[in-house]
């Protein structure tokens, strides 16, 4: 399997739901990152996990709140999240951080109401 | 502070004519430059990196440090070819897995 998979594809939720956002991967990659990419922008980076631990946090609000269970999975908890909030998460993997290239999953397509 | 520019939102060519898109980088160290391709409706994927040397799908790009550009080049255009492309930079640190965009640029290649 070489390739990142990400569930949901699409997700509308309101201000006061809790959702999560789904990643995996089966490469034996050890780096896992979330990006957020809004219509027409380039992809903005949120947090790299290097082997399950948080590496990266790109001053991201407490509202996202991610998890890596295992060297396989990603996740993004979402809790109380704005309409500005809206956009393409992108879930990326790569062999480790330094200097290998980044698989990128198709991304969730997330909707604030 | 590191940046990419990419300084044209659209470029629009005929099949078969050449084509370049631009980037430019700030960074202060030895760099680390990337392009991207998204083509419609499919995952971001890796085109080339300046380490590899290589030309993929016709492509080429140079690292030139005394421009500070990454220009990505192709001399005959084909329409498969559109898509957006985004050159990105590999972090303060090298080894942060951090990779910073540029806006991208939307290739437009008509027959």
């Amino acid at each position: 399997d070489t390739e990142v998979t990400q569930t949901p594809k699409h997700l509308v939720m309101g201000m006061t739901n809790k959702k999560s956002l789904k990643c995996e991967q089966h490469m034996g990659h050890r780096a896992m990152y979330w990006y957020k990419q809004k219509a027409k922008k380039p992809p903005e980076l949120m947090f790299v996990y290097s082997y399950e631990k948080l590496s990266i946090n790109e001053s991201v609000p407490s509202r996202f709140s991610p998890e890596c269970p295992n060297s396989s999975l990603l996740n993004l908890h979402l809790h109380a999240l704005q309409p500005e909030d809206s956009a393409l998460y992108l879930c990326a993997s790569s062999q480790d951080r330094a200097g290998h290239e980044q698989f990128f999953g198709p991304g969730t397509r997330l909707t604030v109401l | 502070a590191q940046r990419v520019t990419q300084p044209e939102k659209l470029l629009s060519v005929f099949k078969g004519a050449p084509v370049e898109l631009k980037c430019n980088y700030s960074y202060s160290g030895s760099p680390e430059l990337f392009w991207y391709v998204q083509y419609s409706r499919q995952r971001l994927q890796l085109l080339l990196r300046h380490i590899s040397r290589e030309s993929i799908k016709g492509f080429t790009a140079d690292l030139n440090k005394g421009e500070t550009s990454f220009h990505l080049k192709k001399p005959f255009a084909q329409e498969e070819d559109s898509a957006m492309y985004y050159c990105a930079l590999r972090g303060p640190g090298g080894n942060t897995g951090k990779l910073i965009f540029g806006q991208g640029t939307t290739l437009q290649v008509k027959p």
